[in-house]
């Protein structure tokens, strides 16, 4: 069964420092999705592509988080300077596009600590 | 508005029997509200989902009853089993060009003993 794929699993890094995260959607998905799941609470999307295209990013930290799909496929986020209050679980999804309604494809996250 | 309100925080239940999780939202553009299961260490996976336009949806041992009138909606697990055991997320979309974006709830982490 397809999945989506994400790297690293965990991260420990100390805050001030830079990080990365990549995620490899499902094959021919064209939405992806990059959700924030702090412990104890729901999911919250951060950023959401359609193809290359950035369709929402209303609620990413734009002053130090930044996303990029350069060639429709693949993802990464990144985190500079990472602060304490960003360590969470970031995920990524992935949809066939808007007649997936709300049905996303959730990869297994990246554990994020931030010290 | 934006906020979709989850009870309880946490559920025990004895294997056999019956978990009900309740889910409350207020912005009357929501029209698809699916439901999310979580294991340790895993991403949400997609359980099942309605539209409000029906009251009732089953899909084996899961139901969903929404109401429409009372913006509220449910999570009914029949016979319910250990492996059942998980978080499970309510969720809500408006569809159009949020069609990804999901407000999820705060979760339940369902026990299910043996």
């Amino acid at each position: 069964e397809a999945e989506v794929a994400q790297s690293p699993r965990y991260k420990i890094t100390e805050k001030s420092q830079a990080v990365a995260f990549w995620c490899d959607p499902i094959s021919g998905h064209a939405t992806l999705y990059w959700y924030r799941q702090i412990l104890g609470q729901g999911p919250e999307l951060l950023v959401q592509f359609q193809d290359e295209s950035v369709v929402d990013d209303s609620q990413l930290p734009k002053d130090r988080f930044s996303a990029e799909r350069l060639k429709g496929v693949d993802s990464t986020l990144k985190i500079q300077p990472a602060e304490l209050g960003d360590s969470a679980m970031y995920l990524c999804a992935s949809s066939l596009g808007p007649g997936a309604q709300g049905k996303l494809f959730f990869g297994e996250g990246s554990r994020l600590t931030v010290l | 508005q934006q906020q979709v309100k989850q009870s309880p925080q946490s559920l025990i239940v004895q294997k056999g029997g019956i978990s009900i999780i309740n889910c409350a939202y207020e912005n009357t553009a929501f029209d698809y509200f699916p439901w999310y299961q979580q294991f340790p260490g895993k991403g949400p996976a997609l359980l099942i989902a309605i539209r409000p336009d029906v009251s009732e949806k089953k899909e084996g041992r899961f139901t969903i009853s929404f109401n429409k009138s009372a913006k509220q909606f449910s999570l009914h697990i029949m016979d319910s089993q250990p492996g059942d055991s998980a978080t499970y997320f309510c969720a809500a979309n408006a569809g159009g060009t949020s069609y990804g974006k999901l407000t999820f709830g705060q979760g339940t982490i369902l026990t299910v003993h043996p």
